[in-house]
């Protein structure tokens, strides 16, 4: 089974709302990254952040990462239509920084 | 800079057929890495090179092989094809295997579409 789980799986919001996918993952990690990925295209990283961090900002985007819980949030605010696709997280893990493990991802859609 | 190029971009096989995704990067990265994504899924990984010289098994290694021919080129290679391989094959690079520096940040290439008769 996959290190990441993301939920939801399909989010669908009106333009200008926020949203919020989560992510949880398994094992230890050394940090964690959330990338886009739009439809049939690759994927692009947006931010990524340390274990030893908590919260980190980038413009319209804010991650969260709780590691007693395993778990990490992507917020993004004032949402666009650009902002439809598809978002997933990605762990490297503590035991190995270079092996990075992918989430089930959530499909975002932005309704004008 | 063209950054990750994966070739080619379409392929169609047979069953049983071998084949070699070529993937090099100009971004003098250290580690290369080969994932599969399958319709409405997220990536898995098959295969990644820390650096030069070495390969390690990813979640998924099974029908694959691969070698890490120089710093900047990574194949992998289907020695007998299966309809189950039928997927979209990303490369990708990051600078280092360092987390806490978040020198492993992947850059992807654009993607091989493969499919399996």
């Amino acid at each position: 089974s996959q290190q990441g789980e993301e939920d939801p799986q399909a989010l669908s919001i009106q333009e200008g709302e926020n949203a919020t996918m989560n992510c949880s993952y398994k094992t230890s990690i050394n940090n964690l990254q959330w990338y886009r990925q739009n439809s049939g295209r690759g994927l692009v990283h947006l931010i990524l952040i340390r274990s030893n961090e908590r919260e980190k900002h980038s413009g319209r985007l804010r991650v969260t990462l709780d590691t007693s819980k395993k778990s990490s949030s992507l917020l993004i605010t004032a949402s666009r239509a650009a902002d439809t696709a598809s978002y997933f997280c990605a762990t490297a893990l503590y035991s190995s920084a270079s092996k990075i493990i992918f989430g089930s991802g959530t499909r975002l859609s932005i309704r004008p | 800079n063209a950054g990750v190029t994966q070739t080619p971009k379409f392929q169609v096989l047979k069953t049983g057929q071998s084949m070699t995704l070529q993937c090099a990067q100009d971004m003098n990265h250290n580690s290369m890495y080969w994932y599969r994504q399958d319709p409405g899924m997220g990536l898995r990984l098959i295969y990644y090179s820390a650096s030069e010289g070495t390969t390690d098994k990813g979640e998924v290694p099974n029908g694959y092989n691969v070698s890490r021919l120089n710093k900047r080129e990574f194949s992998l290679r289907l020695e007998s094809a299966a309809p189950s391989q039928t997927s979209v094959y990303f490369c990708a690079s990051s600078e280092a295997s360092s987390g806490l520096s978040g020198a492993n940040v992947l850059t992807f290439g654009a993607g091989s579409r493969l499919t399996v008769l």
